[in-house]
């Protein structure tokens, strides 16, 4: 089983700010790993898929990067609602596997 | 548009069995594997199990091998999850998935299981 480690676990933040959230595997991903976007009392919502490729619906202040076993989200301008909880996933082995989340919370 | 819509949770004694269905709208279910995610109270995400839209071979995590059965029908637009065995770790929301490629394009909005005697 593929282990993901995000860090950190909350990152305090005020609106405008940017964020830089890490996800970091047990093993090379290659290109395929996706980010979640989790708002409190909701489903997740798929933000980015093959590391930097934006799904359907999300806005450009959203970027995926890396490689291999390191991979980063940035958030540019966080706007309100941009405040939830973001998850990494990766899809190379059976099981697929998620990171544990990182919370963007409201400084 | 894309609608999942989960049901069929609810509270249930260890060792019992429960059985979650999702039904999809707005596209073509038959097209697309699909996926049960849980999340524990105030936990992560967890995959559970997937099943192919040939209805090939499933998989799932370990600890839900040998007593859940993920299944479909493709003519009422509808994911099952038979949950046998269940045990207190069961507990969480399970949310149906769409795939997209292994990763999980479109959610339900979950369903509540609480395994507790």
């Amino acid at each position: 089983e593929i282990v993901l480690t995000q860090s950190p676990a909350t990152l305090s933040l005020s609106p405008g700010e940017s964020a830089t959230l890490s996800c970091r595997a047990s093993q090379s991903l290659g290109n395929y790993l996706a980010w979640y976007q989790q708002r409190p009392g909701q489903a997740p919502r798929l933000l980015i898929y093959d590391v930097s490729n934006r799904a359907t619906g999300t806005p450009a202040r959203f970027s995926g990067s890396g490689s291999g076993t390191d991979f980063t989200l940035t958030i540019s301008n966080l706007e309100p609602e941009d405040f939830a909880v973001y998850y990494c996933q990766q899809r190379t082995n059976w099981a697929l596997t998620f990171g544990g989340g990182t919370k963007v919370e409201i400084k | 548009q894309v609608q999942l819509v989960e049901s069929g949770g609810g509270v249930v004694q260890p060792g019992r069995s429960l059985r979650l269905s999702c039904a999809a709208s707005g596209f073509s279910f038959s097209k697309y594997a699909m996926h049960w995610v849980r999340q524990a109270p105030g936990k992560g995400l967890e995959w559970v199990a997937v099943m192919p839209n040939d209805e090939t071979t499933s998989h799932y995590i370990d600890s839900v091998k040998g007593r859940f059965t993920i299944s479909r029908d493709n003519s009422r637009n509808t994911l099952y999850l038979q949950m046998n065995s269940l045990r207190t770790e069961d507990t969480a929301v399970y949310f149906c998935a769409r795939d997209l490629r292994y990763y999980f394009d479109s959610w339900g909005q979950g369903t509540q299981v609480t395994v507790s005697s």
